[in-house]
């Protein structure tokens, strides 16, 4: 089974400086797809990115990007020029391309702080 | 618009008082999924349905059941709620296999059981 893992329980980040979060993730499939989704403290769950694995170019959102590095199981979200509205839980998910497959693996989530 | 609605949003309830919490999306998805978010412990899927009258076990299934009758519809049934139940429940849905297949989300279902 595949395995997802957040390594920072907690980060903060001044208001409009960078910060990137870490996720590494468990495989011995090929094709799959990786998420980063963010819930605010109004505990709705946001999709913030997506990224194919086979597609070797990062995803980017506007201030949101990621680091995907197919060989090394890695999948960091970066946040550029934070604002006081990214303080949130981030979550990363993994989700197999195989055919049959619908189903997420969820990390156990990074905290972000946003200092004003 | 394009919605997973949960509800209810809120509720305190005994032990073993049996309750129903319902979602339903329309975005004639084929895959829904309940989890339930615990501190530390991320998000874990208990039970999920790829299609109509096609259920299966998540990793936390025991003390839950499902049902799906119709397509939009997945409610999330504790027959004999515990203490162990209070957490925060997310109902979801995707198109199904194949890209982008990101799951939608409810607001989320906070139950308190004593």
């Amino acid at each position: 089974a595949q395995t997802v893992t957040q390594s920072q329980p907690e980060m903060s980040v001044q208001e409009a400086e960078t910060v990137t979060l870490s996720c590494t993730y468990d495989t011995s499939e090929s094709d799959y797809y990786l998420f980063w989704y963010k819930q605010p403290p109004s505990r709705q769950m946001i999709l913030v990115i997506r990224q194919e694995a086979y597609k070797q170019q990062n995803a980017t959102e506007n201030r949101f990007s990621v680091n995907f590095q197919k060989a090394a199981k890695s999948f960091s979200l970066k946040i550029s020029d934070s604002q006081l509205g990214d303080a949130a839980m981030y979550f990363c998910a993994y989700r197999s391309a195989g055919a049959g497959s619908y189903q997420l693996t969820f990390g156990k989530g990074t905290k972000l702080s946003v200092i004003p | 618009e394009a919605q997973v609605t949960q509800n209810p949003r809120y509720l305190i309830t005994v032990t073993g008082k049996k309750l129903t919490v319902t979602c339903s999306q329309n975005m004639n998805h084929e895959y829904m999924s309940w989890y339930r978010q615990d501190p530390g412990l991320g998000l874990r899927q208990i039970y999920y349905s790829m299609n109509v009258e096609v259920t299966d076990k998540g990793d936390v299934p025991e003390g839950y059941k499902v049902s799906r009758k119709e397509k939009r519809n997945f409610p999330l049934i504790l027959e004999s709620p515990s203490p162990n139940q209070t957490s925060l429940y997310f109902c979801a849905s995707s198109t199904g296999q194949g890209w982008p297949g990101e799951l939608f989300f409810g607001e989320g279902s906070r139950l308190t059981v004593l």
